[in-house]
């Protein structure tokens, strides 16, 4: 089944510093990759995501890239906010099942 | 804008005690999930839904569990006898389609098996 490796761990950033957290797969099926972004105590809420056919996505200050051949997406936050400060969750989606496999997750601190 | 619901949000049991945790999912999604995340460990799959019947399952989804859709809104995970180990958040979820579409996560319930 699907693996999903996630790093770093924790990352601190000053604010207005960018952020970069990767994350490796291993099913090569895998066709959908979110990322949920959780708050204490609450659901994780997505906020980007990219199919298998696209190489990049965009959405303000958040992008996220994906490179098939070598199983492993990133994302990317620029000019960082404290309310950026949550946990961190990629995940991948097996070609043919339904269910979500969940990296271990980042605990992200942006510094004022 | 949509959004998936969960009651209660907290929970506290006995060890051995039935709980039975709702979630209403976004009203035109087809396809229902249950998650577990224990407290500071990734979230996990246990179960997905569609058209009234379990579609998969993970191995943590064992005979103590089960989902039911009474009516046309809810979507309910009962856990028979439960246990200590049993303690976590438990995450609703639904899409409108299976394969690639986006999953909208409600708030959770956090489970206490004292």
């Amino acid at each position: 089944g699907e693996n999903v490796e996630q790093h770093p761990s924790t990352l601190s950033v000053q604010e207005g510093d960018s952020a970069v957290i990767k994350c490796t797969y291993s099913d090569s099926a895998s066709n959908y990759f979110p990322w949920y972004k959780q708050e204490l105590g609450k659901g994780p809420q997505l906020i980007i995501d990219i199919r298998s056919n696209v190489g990049e996505k965009k959405d303000q200050r958040i992008a996220v890239t994906l490179n098939k051949t070598a199983k492993h997406f990133s994302l990317h936050i620029t000019e960082t906010q404290p309310e950026d400060s949550a946990v961190y969750f990629c995940a991948a989606k097996g070609g043919y099942g339904q269910n979500f496999v969940f990296g271990p997750g980042t605990r992200l601190s942006v510094l004022p | 804008e949509p959004e998936v619901t969960q009651t209660p949000s907290h929970q506290v049991t006995q060890m051995g005690q039935e709980v039975i945790l709702r979630c209403v999912p976004i009203s035109n999604h087809l396809y229902f999930y249950w998650y577990r995340q224990i407290l500071g460990q990734k979230v996990e799959f246990l179960v997905s839904f569609y058209n009234n019947e379990i579609s998969e399952k993970s191995e943590i989804f064992d005979d103590q569990f089960s989902v039911e859709r009474p009516d046309g809104s809810n979507f309910t995970l009962k856990i028979r006898s439960t246990k200590l180990e049993d303690s976590a958040m438990y995450f609703c979820a639904s899409s409108s389609g299976s394969s690639g579409e986006t999953q909208y996560f409600g708030p959770g319930t956090r489970l206490l098996v004292l």
